[in-house]
């Protein structure tokens, strides 16, 4: 079965650029989430979508960041522009919607950004 | 105070030794609880969840105690490929995840 699916793997871009992060959640996932990971920070949820609908942002940084899910099999996260302090590894997980809650997320492979 | 909180260690500990790691939670309305594996510039992975009433996966064993509001992890006989970083998990009834920091532990020959 094919897992939450992440592209780029790493980019290196320079400060003020423009970066798009892609996330494919696994098939039949209802809620997907955005993290973010540095040394200093540990991993940090951004945003988290259920069936499409952003839930809850207040993790998104500042305005810079934007993230949308224009349907169930894609998502992506933005950020405009870009800045050094932005470097981070940023991970999507997706798992099923549950009232209950008792579902774990399955996260992608990460994505390693560096900006320059 | 963070909302999960865990001893970043590091916990360093010859093979074939037991080694419990805690976490405590400040969410008295948490829902379900989760231990995942963190290995160096890799995802996360669900370890094991964590059930009232304690559960257990071969050497694994993990403990949940509400009214205190932590959850334990217990390795036994440890080996060299435990080595990893381990992360608490609380979910909240509108399914969001709080992730500790991490626990780092390293098995050591």
């Amino acid at each position: 079965d094919a897992g939450v699916i992440q592209s780029p793997r790493h980019e290196v871009t320079e400060m003020g650029q423009e970066v798009t992060l892609r996330c494919k959640p696994i098939s039949g996932h209802n809620s997907l989430f955005w993290y973010r990971q540095t040394m200093m920070r540990g991993l940090e949820l951004l945003i988290y979508f259920n069936n499409n609908v952003p839930i809850d942002d207040s993790g998104m940084p500042e305005d810079r960041f934007s993230a949308k899910m224009p349907n169930a099999s894609f998502s992506t996260l933005k950020i405009q522009p870009s800045e050094p302090r932005d470097s981070a590894v940023y991970f999507c997980a997706s798992s099923p919607l549950d009232r209950g809650s008792n579902q774990p997320q399955h996260f992608g492979d990460g994505t390693r950004l560096s900006i320059l | 105070r963070k909302e999960v909180e865990q001893d970043p260690g590091p916990f360093n500990v010859p093979e074939g030794a037991t080694v419990a790691f805690n976490c405590t939670y400040s969410n008295s309305a948490s829902q379900s609880f989760f231990w995942y594996r963190q290995d160096c510039r890799k995802e996360p992975k669900l370890l094991m969840s964590v059930y009232s009433s304690g559960n257990e996966d071969g050497r694994f064993t993990a403990q949940l105690n509400r009214a205190s509001q932590y959850i334990s992890l217990l390795i036994r006989d440890s080996k060299l490929s435990d080595s990893a970083t381990y992360l608490c998990v609380v979910n909240t009834n509108a399914g969001k995840s709080t992730f500790g920091d991490g626990t780092t532990l390293t098995v050591k020959p």
